[in-house]
């Protein structure tokens, strides 16, 4: 079990740039997500991928947000036009199989700072 | 929609003493709650999880219980040690399943 990795663990990059992050989840897990935090804040779901399938997008993610996972591998979270707002922890999970009773593992996030 | 609390002020106890951490949530009761530890720059991790049907969980010195009742559980670290010092978030899905739902988390000081 290598664990959840995120690349790259810190971006820093002018507003109105676009950035896009990398997820790999443990390998056999179906189930993948993406959660914002913020400081002091508690992880916020953003989306969530069953496979390579994308079924279920929060509000939070606005226009400028998209997420992707080809082959029902790795996943990437790009966001266009960067904003102050934008700047927070960006958290990918990975869990086994769908369930209430499914434990999340979670990756170290990579931490996206707006100048 | 649902909502989770936990306490936002940090806890500060001293080291051996049993420390307690409350997680309340509004609106309907969840079949599962999970408990899960994170540690400053680090993404959370799994700890624990309780059924609605289960007054108790224990794993080690760590306990969960599961009041539905009073819409209430409570995280309880026993013989706490300053490696204890994190902040511990409760989280439970929606009702379809797919979307896990946190609470803000209470930070946990643990002083020698």
């Amino acid at each position: 079990d290598t664990g959840v990795s995120q690349d790259p663990r810190h971006k820093i990059t002018k507003r109105g740039q676009n950035v896009t992050f990398r997820c790999d989840p443990i390998s056999e897990h179906n189930r993948l997500y993406w959660y914002r935090q913020t400081l002091g804040q508690g992880p916020e779901f953003l989306t969530y991928f069953q496979n390579e399938a994308q079924l279920e997008k929060s509000r939070l993610l606005s226009d400028r947000f998209s997420a992707e996972r080809p082959k029902g591998s790795f996943s990437t979270l790009e966001i266009q036009r960067t904003e102050q707002g934008d700047s927070a922890m960006y958290l990918c999970a990975s869990s086994l199989r769908q369930g209430e009773d499914q434990p999340q593992h979670f990756g170290d996030g990579t931490r996206l700072s707006i100048l | 929609s649902q909502k989770i609390e936990q306490n936002s002020e940090a806890l500060n106890i001293q080291e051996g003493k049993t420390a307690t951490l409350t997680c309340n949530y509004t609106n309907y009761s969840p079949a599962y709650l999970q408990w899960y530890r994170q540690d400053p720059g680090r993404g959370p991790v799994f700890l624990l999880l309780i059924r609605e049907n289960e007054k108790e969980k224990r794993k080690e010195r760590l306990k969960v219980t599961f009041d539905t009742t009073l819409k209430q559980s409570l995280f309880h670290i026993t013989a706490s040690q300053p490696a204890d010092s994190a902040t511990y978030l409760c989280a439970q899905f929606n009702n379809a399943g797919n979307m896990l739902t946190f609470g803000g988390g209470t930070r946990l000081m643990v002083k020698p």
